[in-house]
């Protein structure tokens, strides 16, 4: 079974300052794909960034970097300069082998200070 | 953005009732999904499919159908409402063509049953 672990409910960073959200995940399936999504207050889900298992580098979408540790089996994200627009829930997910399906984890809660 | 509309956004019923929440798309995807989101367990897979008339279940489909009778509608039905199906329903869609296959949302239905 595909597991998706978030262990920070809550986080906090000050304007400016560079955060990371953890991720680990567990799954027997060589071929998988991990996801991060956005949820601000207004509810929406939005696709952040995507890894592939198979992928030598780290992925990288302006701001948002992850941190695949595949040993690991972690995969962190990384906002760098954080804004205040950043504030919100973010989730990471986890595509197995050949099923489309996504399994999320619980979220995690980032709160952009001044 | 993903052209994905969810109707009705807001719906509140009493138990005993059928419900039918509705996805409509314009991408001509041939993916699409219901989550719910509850807190504490992040999104939960309930049914999808994978074209016109081919569905099946997620993780949490006990008290829902679906039926796909185009390719941009995706409906899911709750046939007797019940208070623990009060949440929030996601759609999403994807092209699994793309090897990514990321996953696009619509802004979710927030539905209450009393």
């Amino acid at each position: 079974a595909q597991k998706i672990t978030q262990t920070q409910p809550g986080m906090f960073v000050q304007e400016k300052e560079a955060v990371t959200l953890d991720c680990t995940y567990d799954t027997s399936d060589p071929s998988y794909g991990l996801f991060w999504y956005k949820q601000p207050s207004s509810g929406e889900m939005i696709f952040l960034i995507y890894q592939g298992s198979y992928d030598q580098q780290n992925a990288t979408e302006g701001r948002y970097s992850l941190n695949f540790q595949k040993a690991r089996k972690s995969a962190n994200l990384v906002i760098s300069a954080s804004q205040l627009g950043d504030s919100a829930m973010y989730f990471c997910a986890m595509r197995s082998g050949t099923a489309s399906k996504l399994t999320f984890g619980t979220g995690t809660r980032l709160q952009v200070t001044l | 953005d993903a052209g994905i509309t969810q109707s009705p956004r807001h719906k509140v019923t009493e138990t005993g009732t059928p419900v039918t929440l509705r996805c409509h798309q314009t991408e001509n995807h041939r993916y699409m999904y219901w989550y719910r989101q509850d807190p504490g367990h992040g999104l939960r897979l309930i049914h999808y499919s994978y074209g016109v008339k081919d569905t099946d279940k997620g993780e949490v489909s006990d008290g829902y159908s679906v039926s796909r009778s185009k390719t941009e509608d995706f409906l899911l039905t709750l046939e007797s409402a019940t208070s623990s199906q009060t949440s929030v329903y996601f759609c999403a869609i994807s092209d699994s063509g793309q090897a990514k296959n990321i996953q696009y949302f619509g802004a979710g239905t927030r539905l209450s049953v009393l």
